[in-house]
């Protein structure tokens, strides 16, 4: 199976400009979660969607926001960018079967350049 | 919320040495915790991990430890070689949030030749 796809890839924005970033999981997966990667604070968990739903939110500002697809892709949106925005995005994608805790594949993620 | 601490944050090793990298985590309700390797300009890629029914879980050179009652655990590379060199995360996940993981700071390991 091919695996998490991320695009774009590299991206650079400016100050209070929004970016729209996608994620298109493993196929037949039907979780999708967001994380954002900087050097500062490490990896931390955005929102989590499951069937078209967002099932957990993280601690970030309503200028985040996210939402899936009846095919399970994500998008992710960030309005009024602000320099700290800059960081890696990156995607994970789960089954989304069951109760128990599943393993999460990770995108190859999208660089976010602020200026 | 759930607070993971990793240790150390820079670990050296000389090649076929052994590493041990340990987390601790706050919430005892955490009963799924993953291991996760990042090389420079990749993606994290999951190496092992271990749910909270069982202490200690092995998958060839790598290993994991979780102590329930101490809310730690231990990622162990033995025979360590270059190719090891990578960031180690070690998260955890809560019940009831499956899919919503709490990262550790990472270690640098670096495997000297």
């Amino acid at each position: 199976k091919a695996g998490v796809t991320q695009t774009p890839r590299y991206l650079i924005k400016t100050r209070g400009q929004q970016v729209t970033l996608s994620c298109s999981p493993i196929s037949g997966h039907r979780s999708v979660s967001w994380y954002q990667q900087t050097p500062g604070q490490g990896l931390q968990f955005l929102f989590e969607y499951f069937s078209e739903t967002q099932r957990n939110k993280g601690n970030f500002p309503g200028r985040f926001s996210g939402r899936q697809f009846s095919n399970s892709r994500s998008e992710m949106n960030v309005s009024t960018l602000e320099l700290g925005d800059s960081a890696l995005y990156l995607c994970a994608s789960s089954p989304g079967r069951g109760q128990l805790q599943e393993t999460q594949y990770f995108g190859p993620g999208t660089r976010l350049l602020v200026l | 919320g759930e607070n993971v601490e990793q240790h150390p944050s820079t670990l050296s090793v000389q090649e076929g040495d052994s590493a041990v990298i340990k987390c601790t985590y706050s919430d005892s309700a955490s009963n799924y915790f993953p291991w996760y390797k990042q090389e420079l300009g990749k993606r994290p890629q999951l190496i092992i991990d271990i749910r909270s029914n069982v202490g200690e879980k092995k998958d060839q050179r790598i290993a994991v430890t979780l102590n329930k009652t101490a809310k730690h655990f231990s990622l162990h590379i033995t025979e360590t070689q270059p190719e090891d060199s990578a960031v180690y995360f070690c998260a955890a996940s809560p019940t009831g949030s499956a899919r919503q993981l709490t990262f550790g700071s990472g270690t640098q390991l670096t495997v000297l030749p």
